[in-house]
């Protein structure tokens, strides 16, 4: 049982590039979330999804898109990265409901120049 | 303003001592108050989960919610320097469909 694990743990991306971070989950949690996190600013949701196939904004969803096609799987991308980008990203997931535990994976870290 | 103020510290504390961290909020819909701890380089894991007002103990940790103050509060009793971390509080509605975090507090206990 891995939990929620992250792929990239570590990247770099030059202005404008694009990618793809990846989360899992193996705990078959309805709900999945991607944060980042940024010194002084604490975890702020960027967009979430309650479902397979579902997906909703969160509070900074600017220069970013979702996609949950599998219920195991929420992938984040980047379509033209900034350096506004730089942070650490988790992914999280909760059993049924954002009010229950959300258990974090370990996070990617971002470096845009 | 933001929706939940937290001290972001940093705070340093020796050995044996008692920690106290602090969040205020100004939702005054918040129902459900968490405690996360997320050590350095590392996801943020749930450490307490509170619904009502008052204190809920779980071994050396306390949390305390005081809903008509819109104040919460996490103690550490006999802190050890394995809760040197970065301790961060969350709230959510019961119509949320997020939890809010305070921006968290980073604790060092020295030995």
């Amino acid at each position: 049982n891995a939990g929620v694990t992250q792929t990239p743990k570590f990247r770099v991306l030059k202005t404008g590039q694009s990618m793809t971070l990846l989360c899992a989950q193996d705990m078959n949690h309805e709900y999945m979330y991607w944060y980042r996190q940024d010194p002084g600013m604490g975890l702020r949701l960027i967009h979430y999804s309650v479902g397979e196939g579902t997906t909703a904004k969160g509070e900074v969803p600017d220069g970013y898109n979702v996609s949950r096609l599998k219920k195991q799987n929420f992938l984040l991308g980047l379509e033209s990265a900034a350096p506004s980008q730089t942070s650490v990203y988790f992914c999280a997931s909760s059993y049924i409901s954002s009010q229950e535990t959300q258990y974090f994976g370990p996070g990617t870290r971002l470096l845009v120049l | 303003q933001k929706e939940v103020e937290q001290d972001p510290g940093p705070l340093s504390v020796p050995e044996g001592a008692i920690v106290s961290l602090n969040c205020t909020y100004s939702n005054s819909a918040f129902q459900y108050f968490m405690w996360y701890r997320q050590y350095s380089r590392k996801g943020p894991e749930l450490l307490m989960y509170t619904y009502s007002s008052g204190n809920k103990e779980d071994g050396r940790f306390t949390a305390q919610v005081d809903k008509s103050s819109k104040y919460i509060s996490l103690f550490i009793r006999d802190s050890q320097p394995s809760d040197s971390a970065t301790y961060l509080c969350a709230m959510s509605g019961s119509n949320d469909y997020k939890l809010s975090f305070g921006a968290g507090t980073t604790v060092t206990v020295r030995a």
